[in-house]
């Protein structure tokens, strides 16, 4: 069992570029988030998902797309990157079909934009 | 919106002694509260949690009290060891989403 995993682990992009960052689960988990972690903030939650073909969105969504086409995979897309958007990216899994329970954290990826 | 307020934020204890952390929420529908532990460069990960309809866990040296009418939950660890060094996190969460306050860093002194 890898868990949660997710790539790249650090990623640089200039001011309006684009990208996506990868979030994989090999628990059967069936609910999946991201999260950024700024200094001093915490984790805040940018959008989730309760199954294949349902997300939503969290608490700070602007700027960033999700989908979610299969169990197993959960991508988050930031369309136009702002330097707003530096920070680090966590993805997470849940068994149950809420966030009411355990959730188990991805490795992370630190983004910059410059 | 929904908010959980965490304190203090730093955190200095000397090896052996005890560590309280406290949090409060806003949304008194909220119905469970984890704590997490991350280490430096790590990902969070659970440590105890408490659902609203428990008062009070106790795992090992880490115990966890809920006081659902004061919507106020804290951290107890007692015996602190330096490996217990990390920041902790406490979030409340209802239905689909999870509200994290902002950290404590906690440093054990050896």
């Amino acid at each position: 069992n890898a868990g949660v995993t997710q790539t790249p682990k650090f990623q640089v992009l200039k001011t309006g570029q684009s990208m996506t960052l990868q979030c994989a689960q090999d628990m059967n988990h069936e609910y999946m988030s991201w999260y950024r972690q700024d200094p001093g903030m915490g984790l805040r939650l940018i959008h989730y998902s309760v199954g294949a073909g349902i997300t939503d969105q969290g608490e700070v969504p602007n700027g960033y797309n999700v989908s979610r086409s299969t169990t197993e995979d959960f991508p988050l897309r930031l369309l136009s990157a702002a330097p707003s958007q530096t920070s680090v990216y966590f993805c997470a899994s849940s068994y149950l079909r809420t966030s009411e329970n355990e959730q188990f954290f991805g490795p992370g990826t630190r983004l910059t934009v410059l | 919106g929904e908010n959980v307020e965490q304190h203090p934020s730093t955190l200095s204890v000397q090896e052996g002694d005890s560590a309280v952390i406290k949090c409060t929420y806003s949304d008194s529908a909220s119905n469970y509260f984890p704590w997490y532990k991350q280490e430096l460069g790590k990902r969070p990960q659970l440590i105890i949690d408490i659902r609203s309809n428990v008062g009070e866990k106790k795992d090992q040296r880490i115990a966890v009290t809920l006081n659902k009418t004061a919507k106020h939950f804290s951290l107890h660890i007692t015996e602190t060891q330096p490996e217990d060094s990390a920041v902790y996190f406490c979030a409340a969460s209802k239905g689909f989403k999870t509200i994290f306050g902002a950290g404590t860093r906690l440093f054990v002194k050896a």
